[in-house]
This record gives structure tokens, sequence and C-alpha cells, in this order.
């Protein structure tokens, strides 16, 4: 069975500091591996999605992610950070059966 | 507009009540999924469908039906509410299963508070 976990459940960074959001993944079979973010009263947006193709993702917002398969890890990045950046943010997988599985989510928190 | 549509977007019931949350796919889109976002249980799956069948089923509340109509629609029935079910309920779709697409829009939700 598919599964993420994401390392942290709060991030807090400064405007203008490296974002890293930790996520992990369990897969029997190649994963497809997505991040989705939620701001305040909204629903869920797509920022970027593996796959199978290259490990570096680019998304929306200057995000991106990188596939490492001996890791299973698919941490998403933003070399800046922005005031608007606050928000929380999802990592699923796509399982067997076509839906996707979430992890926890991480609030990501963005100091002035 | 993510061109996935719920309605209501807000719904206050009693306890007891029974409500009609749907869902209007994004066009083209044949599977529906109905998510529940809590704050003691995250993104939780409930239930998928795919062209009007039932695909795969989650934690889904035996009090909690579903279906998909011919015109691709979807409606999740929440019966018999308890203060619990207070969450925000999302729909996503997607045209999966097709291989090589594997986009899955959501819908704004509809956030469900039960009193």
């Amino acid at each position: 069975a598919q599964s993420v976990t994401q390392l942290g459940s709060h991030v807090s960074v400064s405007e203008g500091a490296l974002v890293l959001l930790r996520c992990n993944y369990s897969s029997s079979v190649p994963p497809y591996l997505f991040w989705y973010v939620q701001y305040p009263n909204q629903g869920l947006q797509l920022l970027l999605k593996y796959t199978s193709a290259a490990t570096l993702v680019k998304g929306i917002n200057g995000f991106e992610a990188e596939f490492k398969k001996s890791e299973t890890s698919f941490h998403l990045t933003k070399p800046s950070a922005h005031m608007s950046d606050a928000a929380e943010y999802f990592c699923a997988v796509r399982d067997s059966s076509y839906k996707l599985i979430f992890g926890s989510g991480t609030r990501l928190l963005v100091r002035p | 507009d993510s061109g996935v549509t719920q309605t209501p977007k807000h719904l206050i019931t009693a306890t007891g009540q029974r409500v009609t949350l749907r869902c209007s796919p994004r066009s083209g889109d044949l599977s529906v999924y109905w998510y529940q976002q809590s704050l003691d249980q995250g993104l939780q799956f409930l239930i998928q469908y795919y062209n009007g069948e039932e695909r795969a089923k989650g934690n889904i509340l035996e009090r909690f039906s579903a279906q998909q109509f011919p015109d691709l629609h979807s409606e999740l029935n929440l019966s018999s509410l308890e203060l619990g079910d207070s969450a925000l309920y999302f729909c996503a779709s997607s045209v999966v299963p097709r291989t090589g697409d594997y986009g899955y829009t959501f819908g704004s939700g509809t956030r469900l508070t039960v009193v």
C-alpha cells in the first residue's frame, strides 16, 4: 500500500529564507507524487507533480521538488520565502486505484 | 476557478439531520473523489466514482453514501449527523484511469457545521 509521511507539522522561516518541506513516501510500485497547497479557507491547489519523467520537478510560485528513489523522498523547496507562501502544504501519492493518499500536512509560517 | 464546482459552500445543520453535498467535475473528467478534512483526522479519502460506478471506498461511515449521475455530477449524502461530522468536504475530479494524464483538480469544498 502507498503512503506518505510529512516530517514537521509546522515549519517557520524568515522572509527571503530557504523553504524546505519534507515528504517521504512508501510505495511498492513506481510512485506518482504530488504537492498541494491550501491557503486559509480555500481548496487545494496543485503545486507540482512527479510522474516518472524528470526527477527535478518545477512547479508554480517558484517551488520545486526532487524525487530521490534511494531516499524515498520528494521534498519541496523554494529558494526564497515570501509572505504569501504562508499556507498548509500537503504531499500526496497516487495509489493503485488512482486515488490520492495525503500526508498529514505541514503548516508554513513566514516571519517578516 | 478550478473547474470543479461544489455546492453549497457552507452548511449549518443540527445533529440527527441529513444533508446532500453536490459536486460537478471539471469538463471531461470521468472520475470523482470525495475527501473529508478535519482538524484531528487530516485529509481522509471517502469514496471514488468513475463514470457512474463506485471504484474505491475509504473510511466512509455507513451513515454516508454517494453516487455519480449520468451527467457525471456526484452527490455525497450524510445522514444522522453528529457533531464529529463537522468538517470540510472536498470533491476532486480527474480523467484517470488513462495513461499519461495524472491531473487531479479539487473544488473549493463545502464546510459543514453540525450544531
